[in-house]
Protein backbone atom coordinates (compact mmCIF):
# COMPACT_ATOMS: atom_id res chain seq x y z
CA UNK A 1 0.00 0.00 0.00
CA UNK A 2 1.70 2.86 -1.29
CA UNK A 3 -0.82 5.77 -0.25
CA UNK A 4 -0.12 8.72 -2.46
CA UNK A 5 2.86 8.95 -5.14
CA UNK A 6 3.98 11.78 -6.75
CA UNK A 7 6.31 11.53 -10.18
CA UNK A 8 8.59 13.29 -10.93
CA UNK A 9 10.10 14.19 -7.48
CA UNK A 10 12.01 17.06 -9.26
CA UNK A 11 12.35 19.13 -12.33
CA UNK A 12 13.82 21.61 -13.63
CA UNK A 13 11.82 23.63 -16.65
CA UNK A 14 12.73 26.18 -19.12
CA UNK A 15 10.19 29.17 -19.83
CA UNK A 16 7.90 28.41 -22.08
CA UNK A 17 8.23 24.64 -22.10
CA UNK A 18 5.27 22.32 -21.02
CA UNK A 19 4.90 19.19 -18.50
CA UNK A 20 2.66 17.20 -16.74
CA UNK A 21 2.83 16.02 -13.12
CA UNK A 22 1.27 12.57 -12.08
CA UNK A 23 -0.54 11.92 -9.00
CA UNK A 24 -1.60 8.31 -7.92
CA UNK A 25 -3.10 6.97 -4.99
CA UNK A 26 -3.94 2.99 -4.28
CA UNK A 27 -6.82 3.99 -1.56
CA UNK A 28 -9.55 4.36 -3.69
CA UNK A 29 -10.13 7.78 -2.60
CA UNK A 30 -12.84 9.85 -4.59
CA UNK A 31 -11.39 13.07 -3.86
CA UNK A 32 -7.95 14.21 -4.99
CA UNK A 33 -6.42 17.48 -4.90
CA UNK A 34 -3.66 19.56 -6.50
CA UNK A 35 -2.31 22.24 -4.08
CA UNK A 36 1.00 24.89 -4.58
CA UNK A 37 3.10 25.82 -1.44
CA UNK A 38 5.34 28.71 -1.59
CA UNK A 39 7.53 30.23 1.35
CA UNK A 40 5.60 31.91 3.47
CA UNK A 41 2.43 31.00 1.81
CA UNK A 42 0.85 27.58 2.96
CA UNK A 43 -0.48 25.89 0.91
CA UNK A 44 -3.01 26.54 -2.16
CA UNK A 45 -5.18 24.87 -3.68
CA UNK A 46 -5.06 24.57 -7.56
CA UNK A 47 -7.82 21.98 -8.51
CA UNK A 48 -9.27 19.36 -7.35
CA UNK A 49 -11.26 16.23 -8.26
CA UNK A 50 -14.49 14.86 -6.28
CA UNK A 51 -14.61 11.75 -8.99
CA UNK A 52 -13.35 9.82 -12.22
CA UNK A 53 -14.04 12.37 -15.00
CA UNK A 54 -14.70 15.45 -12.68
CA UNK A 55 -12.36 18.03 -11.80
CA UNK A 56 -12.84 22.16 -10.18
CA UNK A 57 -10.75 25.45 -9.83
CA UNK A 58 -9.41 25.75 -6.61
CA UNK A 59 -7.84 29.21 -5.54
CA UNK A 60 -4.93 29.26 -8.10
CA UNK A 61 -5.55 27.48 -11.37
CA UNK A 62 -4.66 29.79 -13.47
CA UNK A 63 -1.72 28.28 -15.74
CA UNK A 64 -2.56 24.66 -15.20
CA UNK A 65 -4.59 21.82 -16.65
CA UNK A 66 -5.97 18.89 -15.15
CA UNK A 67 -7.25 15.28 -15.82
CA UNK A 68 -8.92 12.38 -13.98
CA UNK A 69 -9.29 9.83 -16.58
CA UNK A 70 -8.67 6.95 -14.43
CA UNK A 71 -10.05 7.04 -10.48
CA UNK A 72 -6.33 6.11 -9.04
CA UNK A 73 -4.66 9.11 -10.89
CA UNK A 74 -4.63 12.93 -10.77
CA UNK A 75 -2.85 14.86 -13.36
CA UNK A 76 -1.60 18.49 -13.43
CA UNK A 77 -0.29 19.93 -16.56
CA UNK A 78 1.35 23.14 -17.46
CA UNK A 79 0.95 24.05 -20.79
CA UNK A 80 3.72 27.06 -21.20
CA UNK A 81 5.55 26.87 -17.70
CA UNK A 82 6.15 30.71 -16.34
CA UNK A 83 8.87 31.38 -13.74
CA UNK A 84 5.72 32.23 -10.90
CA UNK A 85 4.91 28.71 -11.35
CA UNK A 86 8.62 27.28 -9.56
CA UNK A 87 6.97 25.56 -6.89
CA UNK A 88 6.26 22.94 -4.73
CA UNK A 89 3.53 21.02 -5.55
CA UNK A 90 1.80 18.79 -3.76
CA UNK A 91 -0.96 15.84 -4.31
CA UNK A 92 -3.44 14.47 -1.83
CA UNK A 93 -6.59 12.61 -1.97
CA UNK A 94 -9.40 11.65 0.78
CA UNK A 95 -12.64 9.29 0.56
CA UNK A 96 -15.01 12.49 0.57
CA UNK A 97 -14.13 16.17 0.75
CA UNK A 98 -13.80 19.21 3.10
CA UNK A 99 -13.96 17.61 6.05
CA UNK A 100 -12.55 13.89 5.61
CA UNK A 101 -8.48 13.76 6.35
CA UNK A 102 -6.57 14.33 3.23
CA UNK A 103 -3.27 12.14 2.63
CA UNK A 104 -0.34 13.77 0.89
CA UNK A 105 2.09 12.78 -1.48
CA UNK A 106 5.89 13.40 -0.98
CA UNK A 107 5.34 16.65 -2.70
CA UNK A 108 7.50 17.48 -6.46
CA UNK A 109 9.97 20.14 -6.73
CA UNK A 110 9.45 22.56 -9.87
CA UNK A 111 12.09 25.17 -10.86
CA UNK A 112 11.55 27.13 -14.12
CA UNK A 113 14.03 28.76 -15.65
CA UNK B 1 -14.67 34.72 3.57
CA UNK B 2 -13.17 31.19 5.13
CA UNK B 3 -9.58 31.92 6.50
CA UNK B 4 -7.01 30.59 8.43
CA UNK B 5 -4.22 32.67 10.72
CA UNK B 6 -0.56 31.24 12.15
CA UNK B 7 0.30 34.43 13.94
CA UNK B 8 3.84 33.33 14.59
CA UNK B 9 6.13 32.64 11.65
CA UNK B 10 8.84 31.16 13.58
CA UNK B 11 9.29 29.58 17.08
CA UNK B 12 12.16 28.21 19.10
CA UNK B 13 11.77 26.71 22.00
CA UNK B 14 14.07 24.40 24.28
CA UNK B 15 14.43 20.93 23.99
CA UNK B 16 12.20 19.74 26.95
CA UNK B 17 10.16 22.62 27.19
CA UNK B 18 6.42 23.31 26.51
CA UNK B 19 4.80 24.39 23.33
CA UNK B 20 2.02 26.54 21.87
CA UNK B 21 1.87 27.48 18.32
CA UNK B 22 -1.54 29.07 17.68
CA UNK B 23 -4.05 29.02 15.08
CA UNK B 24 -7.06 31.18 14.35
CA UNK B 25 -9.85 30.63 11.97
CA UNK B 26 -12.60 32.34 10.53
CA UNK B 27 -15.56 29.98 9.62
CA UNK B 28 -19.15 30.58 9.49
CA UNK B 29 -20.36 28.11 10.81
CA UNK B 30 -19.08 25.21 12.66
CA UNK B 31 -15.39 24.26 11.60
CA UNK B 32 -13.38 21.17 10.98
CA UNK B 33 -9.96 21.59 12.66
CA UNK B 34 -7.10 20.06 11.62
CA UNK B 35 -3.55 20.67 12.14
CA UNK B 36 -0.54 18.62 10.03
CA UNK B 37 3.53 18.68 10.10
CA UNK B 38 5.82 18.92 7.18
CA UNK B 39 9.42 17.39 8.06
CA UNK B 40 12.43 19.30 5.85
CA UNK B 41 11.61 17.30 2.67
CA UNK B 42 8.44 15.86 3.34
CA UNK B 43 4.79 15.50 2.86
CA UNK B 44 2.42 16.65 5.20
CA UNK B 45 0.77 14.21 7.96
CA UNK B 46 -1.74 14.57 9.60
CA UNK B 47 -1.21 15.50 13.73
CA UNK B 48 -5.16 15.53 15.02
CA UNK B 49 -8.41 16.53 14.05
CA UNK B 50 -11.45 18.63 15.75
CA UNK B 51 -14.80 17.90 14.12
CA UNK B 52 -17.13 18.20 17.28
CA UNK B 53 -18.08 17.28 20.93
CA UNK B 54 -14.97 17.43 23.21
CA UNK B 55 -12.79 20.53 22.80
CA UNK B 56 -9.78 19.05 23.58
CA UNK B 57 -8.30 16.52 21.09
CA UNK B 58 -5.35 14.60 21.16
CA UNK B 59 -3.21 13.53 18.63
CA UNK B 60 -0.10 11.19 17.72
CA UNK B 61 3.15 12.15 18.61
CA UNK B 62 2.43 13.36 21.92
CA UNK B 63 0.46 16.60 20.71
CA UNK B 64 -3.14 18.20 21.58
CA UNK B 65 -4.81 20.85 20.58
CA UNK B 66 -7.85 23.07 22.61
CA UNK B 67 -10.84 24.28 20.26
CA UNK B 68 -12.24 27.56 21.72
CA UNK B 69 -15.07 28.68 20.23
CA UNK B 70 -15.27 31.95 21.72
CA UNK B 71 -11.57 32.87 20.67
CA UNK B 72 -12.08 31.19 17.08
CA UNK B 73 -9.00 29.49 18.62
CA UNK B 74 -7.67 26.24 17.52
CA UNK B 75 -4.05 26.46 19.56
CA UNK B 76 -1.64 23.09 19.59
CA UNK B 77 0.35 22.33 22.32
CA UNK B 78 2.96 19.88 23.45
CA UNK B 79 4.10 19.85 27.12
CA UNK B 80 7.79 18.51 26.64
CA UNK B 81 9.24 19.20 23.06
CA UNK B 82 11.88 16.51 21.05
CA UNK B 83 14.34 18.19 18.92
CA UNK B 84 12.76 15.92 16.44
CA UNK B 85 10.10 17.68 16.65
CA UNK B 86 11.67 20.53 14.28
CA UNK B 87 9.26 20.94 11.45
CA UNK B 88 6.50 23.00 9.96
CA UNK B 89 3.44 23.41 11.04
CA UNK B 90 0.40 24.03 9.21
CA UNK B 91 -2.73 24.61 10.56
CA UNK B 92 -6.14 24.23 8.42
CA UNK B 93 -9.64 25.01 7.96
CA UNK B 94 -12.08 22.34 5.90
CA UNK B 95 -13.87 24.02 3.07
CA UNK B 96 -14.32 22.86 -0.38
CA UNK B 97 -10.76 21.28 0.07
CA UNK B 98 -8.21 22.49 2.85
CA UNK B 99 -7.64 25.91 3.47
CA UNK B 100 -4.07 26.39 5.41
CA UNK B 101 -2.98 28.72 7.60
CA UNK B 102 0.88 30.37 6.21
CA UNK B 103 2.56 27.97 8.80
CA UNK B 104 4.70 28.20 11.56
CA UNK B 105 8.12 26.69 11.43
CA UNK B 106 9.26 25.39 14.80
CA UNK B 107 12.98 25.12 15.94
CA UNK B 108 14.14 23.28 18.95
CA UNK B 109 17.41 24.02 20.69
CA UNK B 110 19.56 21.56 22.71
Amino acid sequence: NAGVTQTPKFRVLKTGQSMTLLCAQDMNHEYMYWYRQDPGMGLRLIHYSVGEGTTAKGEVPDGYNVSRLKKQNFLLGLESAAPSQTSVYFCASSWTGGADTQYFGPGTRLTVL
Amino acid sequence: AQSVTQPDIHITVSEGASLELRCNYSYGATPYLFWYVQSPGQGLQLLLKYFSGDTLVQGIKGFEAEFKRSQSSFNLRKPSVHWSDAAEYFCAVAGTALIFGKGTTLSVSS
